[in-house]
């Protein structure tokens, strides 16, 4: 079974700074990769997605993630972050051929101060 | 736009009351799921449903039960509601197609049961 871990609960980070969210999975079998965004009393809503291709995947709002398949990482990173950043990220994983149902880490809240 | 709504943002209830959770998508997506989304723990898993009439337990189905009679429609129960189901409810839908379509979730609901 895939699992997926984001290192940390909680980034706290400067405005126009830059941003890196870890997220590594587990998975014996070739994966799908997806970053969600939840905002204050919000759904969730998709950033971006690896499916296959180019490893580098760029999303909304200025976000991008690398897929790099032997580290099984999918980290997400932004160049400068806005407070209106400030909100809970989740990675998620789905196995190839597997289930719909993707595996979602616990998320990691990034604080942006002004 | 594709749009999951739940019939309720804010829910206050009493120990050993019957609660339901509605969730409608206007998509025509066959999967639809429902999870728990608790500080720390991330998305848990409650039931999903991948048909109509056709249903399926999560990771922690335990306290709840589904239906599912119209494709658009997804309802949560919580048959006699206890203090530890207090918590946020997100209702999501995807397409039939596999684990690399990205969910489309509802705004959630913050169930308090006192």
């Amino acid at each position: 079974a895939q699992s997926v871990t984001q290192l940390d609960s909680q980034v706290p980070v400067f405005e126009e700074a830059p941003v890196e969210l870890r997220c590594n999975y587990s998975s014996s079998v070739s994966v799908y990769l997806f970053w969600y965004v939840q905002y204050p009393n919000q759904g969730l809503q998709l950033l971006l997605k690896y499916l296959s291709g180019s490893t580098l995947v760029k999303g909304i709002n200025g976000f991008e993630a690398e897929f790099n398949k032997s580290q099984t990482s999918f980290h997400l990173r932004k160049p400068s972050v806005h407070i209106s950043d400030t909100a809970e990220y989740f990675c998620a994983v789905g196995v190839v051929g597997g289930s719909y149902i993707p595996t979602f880490g616990r998320g990691t809240s990034l604080i942006v101060h002004p | 736009d594709v749009k999951v709504t739940q019939s309720s943002r804010y829910l206050v209830k009493r120990t050993g009351e019957k609660v339901f959770l509605e969730c409608v998508q206007d998509m025509d997506h066959e999967n639809m799921f429902w999870y728990r989304q608790d500080p720390g723990l991330g998305l848990r898993l409650i039931y999903f449903s991948y048909d109509v009439k056709m249903k399926e337990k999560g990771d922690i189905p335990e306290g709840y039960s589904v239906s599912r009679e119209k494709k658009e429609r997804f309802s949560l129960i919580l048959e006699s509601a206890s203090t530890n189901q207090t918590s946020m409810y997100l209702c999501a839908s995807s397409l039939a197609g596999g684990p690399g379509d990205e969910q489309f979730f509802g705004p959630g609901t913050r169930l308090t049961v006192l």
